[in-house]
């Protein structure tokens, strides 16, 4: 199957600061999602990125579908931006989606 | 409005009960899915029901008996389950499967004792 990996798993940031989570993914791919899981377990669709780039606010999210890598920026991050951020995707020719470990991010105040 | 519903939230269940969990969407969306997660795991996919039509069972104990009773709504019937299958149970929904965006309900949080 398709192999998802994201980096840095853990990730500590006083506020105000920025940062930069990566996904790699080893085959090519129709679907590429990022969310954001809060505390209470409730996964938060950020971006639905399968090229290209978006940005919404002061998060934004480029997808490099040919080198197959993703990475989502956060700017002047908040404490509510505390939680584990996901990578998923959908390997073409397939219809499952395929989640990496995450990142956990914690911003101190 | 890009909500999916699932009851009940919380559940705690012994090895010998039988429960249901019920998810629902009013999007129009014709897929529909169950994801079952560990704590410090990402979700995993269990079932996948595709025009009310079972598509992918990941290989699920027969413990977990998924329903599409119609295109809104999705059930997970549980029986005779192990205190290992305490996880955070998810639904999502799409527009329709391979290239559409998957939006997730809040889940249930299952206990078995």
């Amino acid at each position: 199957g398709i192999q998802v990996e994201q980096s840095p798993p853990d990730l500590i940031l006083q506020e105000g600061a920025n940062s930069t989570l990566r996904c790699n993914f080893s085959d090519s791919v129709n679907n590429l999602q990022w969310f954001h899981q809060n505390p209470w377990g409730q996964l938060i669709n950020l971006f639905y990125i399968p090229s290209g780039t978006k940005q919404n606010g002061r998060l934004s999210a480029t997808t490099v579908a040919t080198e197959r890598y993703s990475l989502l920026y956060i700017s002047s991050s908040q404490t509510t931006d505390s939680g584990v951020y996901f990578c998923a995707v959908v390997r073409s020719g397939s219809e499952k989606l395929v989640f990496g470990k995450g990142t956990k991010l914690t911003v101190n105040p | 409005d890009t909500e999916v519903t699932q009851t009940p939230k919380h559940l705690v269940m012994g090895m010998t009960n039988k429960k249901s969990l019920k998810c629902e969407q009013h999007m129009g969306h014709r897929a529909m899915y169950w994801y079952k997660q560990k704590a410090k795991k990402p979700p995993e996919l269990m079932f996948v029901y595709s025009y009310e039509k079972l598509s992918i069972n990941e290989s699920v104990p027969s413990r977990f008996s998924p329903e599409c009773p119609n295109s809104s709504l999705l059930n997970l019937h549980l029986h005779a389950l192990q205190p290992e299958d305490s996880a955070l149970y998810l639904c999502a929904s799409s527009q329709d499967l391979n290239y559409y965006e998957q939006y997730f309900g809040p889940g249930t949080r299952l206990t078995v004792t």
